[in-house]
């Protein structure tokens, strides 16, 4: 069976200092790989998207990137973390070939003060 | 512009009645459509879908409903338990070029089934 993770689970960062968040899948290949994010009292949103190595696609202007330098890795980053960065990071999968269902990892809340 | 729309930020029911979790969508290019259940700090956890081609979809004590023409889907779950108690994500998808899909979501609903 697929499992997907995520980690760290909490994060606490100062304003300025450098992100990196990792989503691993096991049990598939080729999955398409989303990062979104969720702020306080919102619902998900979209950040990025990728459907192969070293394939990423960005929804929205903001402080992140994201890259997938092996097929089952995803990895968000930011070289200077902003207030406004802090929210519940999620990380979801499909199947590349029939894929509207996503499925969700547990989550990494992060913190920046 | 929220293309998915969920008016109702909380629902309160009793335990064993039904409990009713509706969805309104603008995008009519959107041929899917999911429910997901989140708990707090963890991620959604699929529930349901139903495609755009079909007006209903049940799983058990969980069904959808879709109402093309007016926009709006519906998510009963009957009968209600305490455990049902979570935030509740309706999602719409489309196709985004090639073998990708994406998903539009609501800002969810909060249930609270009470026993």
């Amino acid at each position: 069976s697929q499992t997907i993770h995520q980690w760290p689970a909490t994060l606490v960062q100062p304003v300025g200092s450098p992100l990196s968040l990792e989503c691993t899948v096991e049990g598939t290949s080729n999955p398409n790989l989303y990062w979104y994010r969720q702020a306080a009292g919102r619902g998900l949103q979209l950040l990025f998207y990728s459907v192969g190595i070293g394939q990423i696609s960005s929804e929205v202007p903001q402080n992140l990137s994201a890259s997938r330098p092996q097929d089952r890795q995803f990895i968000l980053s930011s070289k200077k973390l902003l207030l406004s960065d802090s929210g519940f990071y999620l990380c979801a999968w499909t199947n590349r070939g029939g894929g509207e269902t996503q499925y969700f990892g547990p989550g990494t809340r992060l913190l920046v003060l | 512009d929220q293309q998915v729309k969920q008016n109702s930020p909380s629902l309160s029911v009793q335990e064993g009645r039904i409990s009713i979790l509706n969805c309104d969508y603008t995008n009519s290019m959107f041929d899917y459509f999911l429910w997901y259940k989140k708990y707090p700090a963890e991620g959604p956890t699929f529930l349901i879908s139903i495609s755009s081609i079909k007006d209903k979809n049940e799983d058990g004590r969980f069904t959808v409903f879709l109402n093309k023409s007016a926009k709006h889907l519906s998510l009963h779950i009957v009968p209600s338990q305490p455990g049902d108690s979570a935030v509740y994500f309706c999602a719409a998808s489309q196709r985004s070029g090639g073998s990708n899909y994406k998903l539009t979501f609501g800002k969810g609903t909060l249930l609270t089934v009470n026993p």
